[in-house]
């Protein structure tokens, strides 16, 4: 049951760029939330919006949600090489309780 | 700062051996969670506790079984290995009211 669906798939920018992923999902939602995977590693939460949110930022993060779409955008502005990394959006449906429902990820690539 | 750990960062077990995977976490967290790993298919929910000796069936239960004996400890049973079992797999944990997932640093197990 894939709830969330990343876009793109990959991503390869320059330092300094901004880098822009998009979620969609399918059923209603409490609240959207946006990991980070290096890799081989566990993943790292970021942020986290609620449903009667619209924006949120966080340092060089900024995530918006649109409940009318079902989509959320994850901006990571003048990125770094260090943001090289997968990143998953992760919905908390309304009938799971606290299970996260994880997309398949987007991998960003950030070049010096 | 949540640490959850897990018991082995990567393991080969032959087809057909059972095999353990621990997952520990120092926060007194209610809710742990295992997930499997594939490429292109991103982060699928095998099994997940609310409480000890409590389980639930996550998407994708078959082959696996778990226990929850202690709090702290939420243990992933492979009661038979096989070959499309080779994944990498992550456990998690919540709690307190919380709606962040603390994730380990994975085990990757080859299954041969």
């Amino acid at each position: 049951s894939q709830q969330g669906e990343e876009d793109p798939q990959a991503l390869s920018i320059q330092e300094g760029e901004n880098a822009t992923m998009n979620c969609s999902y399918k059923t209603s939602i409490n609240n959207l939330q946006w990991y980070r995977q290096n890799s081989g590693r566990g993943l790292v939460h970021l942020i986290l919006i609620r449903s009667n949110e619209r924006e949120k930022h966080s340092g060089r993060l900024r995530v918006t949600l649109d409940t009318s779409k079902k989509s959320s955008s994850l901006l990571i502005t003048a990125s770094r090489a260090a943001d090289t990394a997968s990143y998953f959006c992760a919905t908390d449906a309304s009938q799971a309780g606290t299970a996260l429902i994880f997309g398949k990820g987007t991998t960003l690539s950030v070049s010096s | 700062d949540v640490k959850v750990t897990q018991s082995s960062r990567y393991l080969v077990k032959r087809t057909g051996e059972k095999v353990f995977l621990e997952c520990v976490q120092d926060m007194d967290h209610e809710n742990m969670f295992w997930y499997r790993q594939d490429p292109g298919l991103g982060l699928r929910l095998i099994y997940f506790s609310y409480d000890v000796k409590m389980k639930e069936k996550g998407d994708i239960p078959e082959g696996y079984s778990v226990s929850r004996e202690k709090k702290e400890r939420f243990s992933l049973i492979l009661e038979s290995a096989s070959t499309n079992q080779t994944s990498m797999y992550l456990c998690a944990s919540t709690g307190g009211g919380q709606e962040t997932q603390y994730f380990g640093p994975g085990t990757r197990l080859l299954v041969l």
